[in-house]
């Protein structure tokens, strides 16, 4: 069992529906990171938060949308996706925040299918 | 420019044989670190080791090493007498000191058959 938590495990939605992903580590790791895979392919970087701030956004496109409750708890809203988007999507903490040099603690993902 | 190379897209050996991945890390910090994680298919990523720039001791952890050569810009991982449970895509990772974002290479999916 990983340390971070991310439900659903599989998500299938029409390009039309709102949906969310969820992400929770209790760790006390203050850097929270959104992820998104591609079949053979590295993770590519969406967000990171850093003591619940948004510290970068790698121009991702606005139909998704993060948040961070608190230091605990990460959420990424999903609207009007693409069928392109279809991938697994990957949280992740480190300790301290996103400026230090711990490792990233993955969860098992989202697998996404747009239909 | 920050940039990790993993040139083996993919290796099969057969169980027992020992095996090793290759990356070769470019980056115009002095400081950094290097990790490895691996992913098996159930799609988690596990941590496995990290290194920085000023550690260049070899690690070994069981049936794991890694041999980090600063001058060459190399952080090679050795699986030594390969199980089937090590077979999952292999990735290697740069973050320099302080920053954000974690550069990863392309990854290594290795099969070990039985």
């Amino acid at each position: 069992d990983t340390e971070v938590t991310q439900t659903p495990k599989h998500l299938v939605m029409g390009m039309t529906n709102k949906k969310s992903l969820k992400c929770e580590q209790h760790m006390g790791h203050r850097a929270m990171y959104w992820y998104k895979q591609k079949a053979k392919k590295p993770p590519e970087l969406m967000f990171v938060y850093s003591y619940e701030k948004l510290s970068i956004n790698e121009s991702v496109p606005s139909r998704f949308s993060p948040e961070c409750p608190n230091s605990s708890l990460l959420n990424l809203h999903l609207h009007a996706l693409q069928p392109e988007d279809s991938a697994l999507y990957l949280c992740a903490s480190s300790q301290g925040g996103a400026g230090s040099n711990q490792p990233q603690h993955f969860g098992d993902g989202t697998r996404l299918s747009i239909l | 420019a920050q940039k990790v190379t993993q040139a083996q897209t993919e290796i099969s050996v057969v169980e027992k044989e020992d095996v090793t991945l290759d990356c070769v890390y470019e980056t115009r910090d002095t400081t950094y670190y290097l990790f490895w994680y691996k992913q098996p298919p159930s799609g988690e990523l596990v941590f496995l080791i990290r290194r920085n720039s000023f550690d260049e001791q070899n690690e070994i952890s069981g049936r794991y090493s890694w041999n980090f050569q600063k001058s060459t810009s190399s952080f090679n991982f050795t699986i030594t007498a390969s199980q089937v449970v090590d077979s999952a895509v292999y990735f290697c990772a740069l973050k320099n000191t302080g920053g954000f974002k974690t550069i990863f290479g392309a990854g290594t999916r290795l099969f070990v058959k039985a």
